[in-house]
């Protein structure tokens, strides 16, 4: 069985440009967050989705985020336009539906984004 | 309010010995689960073991376990028998709730490095 796969691995951009980062989730699983780690500091929630629907987006820092997960399978996260402070990892993680008990999140490898 | 702290930011330990990596959490939340995840080199996030608060027995997982102390807010992972493999990032998680899903707070890990 595949794993959370997201994609691209690295990404350089310059500041003002945009970046779309991808996650596949585990297939069937209806659940879908998105973190980042910026630079020396924890792994933070951004957001997350119950198949296409976003449930908790409180994590997002600002506008120029924009996470997308149309048909409940793959998501997008969108950072336009980017700034400096938005390099770090950006992790994606899946889990099961909630009603099939306490499951543990799969991570992806993380997409790391340098801005410059 | 929710917080992971990992007073450790590196350790390490020899092969074949056991280690200890310290996380104390708060909340005020009395139903919620404890994660490590290790965090290897090439960036993935591997789940290791779960408690949760009402969980009678410490969690075990092969080499890892979970000294869960309820009283004290910590939930300290012991790696026995170290293995060369088991150099990487460890990040103590908690989630609140008993809701099954798995927006985690995170603390700042703590890099061990064993040695042979």
């Amino acid at each position: 069985e595949a794993g959370v796969t997201q994609f691209p691995s690295h990404s350089v951009i310059e500041k003002g440009q945009t970046v779309t980062l991808r996650c596949d989730p585990i297939s069937g699983h209806d659940n879908l967050y998105w973190y980042r780690r910026v630079m020396g500091k924890e792994i933070k929630f951004l957001l997350h989705f119950v198949k296409e629907s976003k449930q908790d987006e409180s994590g997002m820092p600002n506008n120029r985020f924009l996470a997308e997960r149309t048909g409940g399978t793959y998501s997008t996260l969108k950072v336009q336009p980017a700034e400096l402070e938005d390099s770090g990892v950006y992790f994606c993680a899946s889990s099961q539906d909630r009603y099939r008990g306490d499951t543990e999140a799969f991570f992806g490898q993380g997409t790391r984004l340098t801005v410059v | 309010a929710q917080k992971i702290t990992q007073t450790q930011p590196g350790m390490f330990v020899q092969e074949k010995e056991a280690v200890t990596l310290d996380c104390t959490y708060d909340t005020s939340d009395p139903s919620y689960g404890l994660f490590w995840y290790k965090q290897p080199s090439s960036g993935e996030m591997i789940f290791l073991i779960y408690q949760g608060s009402y969980d009678q027995q410490n969690a075990t997982e092969g080499r890892y376990s979970l000294n869960f102390q309820k009283a004290r807010k910590s939930a300290n992972l012991v790696i026995s028998a170290s293995q060369l493999g088991d150099s990487a990032m460890y990040f103590c998680a908690m989630r609140e709730g008993a809701g099954g899903y798995n927006k985690l707070i995170f603390g700042a890990g703590t890099r061990l490095a064993v040695h042979p």
